[in-house]
């Protein structure tokens, strides 16, 4: 079955340190995978994406992410957390279904960076 | 920079009511998207939609969910009779190609 895991339910760190939030997934044939932030109050907004190339990923506001296709992982990292990182961020897997593209998002991933 | 709306950002409604969430995409989206969030639990996919009609479908979207885009612009998503369980956030989303998705600020569905 196609599925999406994020291990850590709740994250608090301390400012400027270092975070790596896990992404697993379960899912057949090529994908696209996806980081999502969602800000207190926000919408989604997506932080970064891998389709193909390079897997270490660069994405917005110093997160990156490295997709490492045997372990099916894509974790998020970002070397140094500000408290304005606190959100809740979603991993998502976007693969080719049925006849069609279909999201599935991990459960997410609540962070609280601590001034 | 362009973006998704949606309208209304907060709906309360009495169960058993229709209600309909508006959505307007950015002008160049072509694939059309509806999620849900239940406070405190995950995304959920409810239907894509593209070419003017439904590509797939969750087991969540039944009978009681439709979607349309009546004018070119608007992508609503209508649920007929509403049930408590319905509380959620509703998330619009489009793209341009089905590989990427822009999603708007949500609306808040309150069931009473």
């Amino acid at each position: 079955a196609q599925s999406v895991s994020q291990h850590n339910h709740h994250v608090i760190l301390s400012e400027a340190a270092s975070l790596e939030l896990g992404c697993n997934y379960s899912y057949g044939g090529t994908v696209n995978l996806f980081w999502y932030v969602q800000y207190p109050g926000q919408h989604l907004q997506l932080l970064l994406k891998y389709f193909s190339g390079d897997p270490l990923v660069k994405g917005i506001k110093g997160f990156e992410a490295e997709f490492i296709k045997s372990k099916f992982s894509f974790n998020l990292r970002k070397p140094s957390v500000q408290w304005s990182d606190t959100a809740e961020y979603f991993c998502a897997v976007n693969g080719f279904s049925s006849g069609t593209y279909k999201y599935i998002f991990g459960t997410g991933t609540r962070l609280k960076v601590l001034a | 920079e362009p973006e998704v709306t949606q309208t209304p950002s907060h709906q309360v409604t009495q169960m058993g009511q229709e209600v309909i969430l508006r959505c307007v995409p950015i002008s160049n989206h072509l694939y059309f998207y509806w999620y849900r969030q239940i406070l405190g639990q995950k995304v959920e996919f409810l239907v894509s939609f593209y070419n003017n009609e439904i590509s797939e479908k969750s087991e969540i979207f039944d009978d009681q969910f439709s979607v349309e885009r009546p004018d070119g612009s608007n992508f609503t998503l209508k649920i007929r009779s509403t049930k408590l369980e319905d509380s959620a956030m509703y998330f619009c989303a489009g793209g341009a190609d089905d590989n990427e998705q822009f999603f708007g600020p949500g609306t808040r569905l309150t069931v009473l």
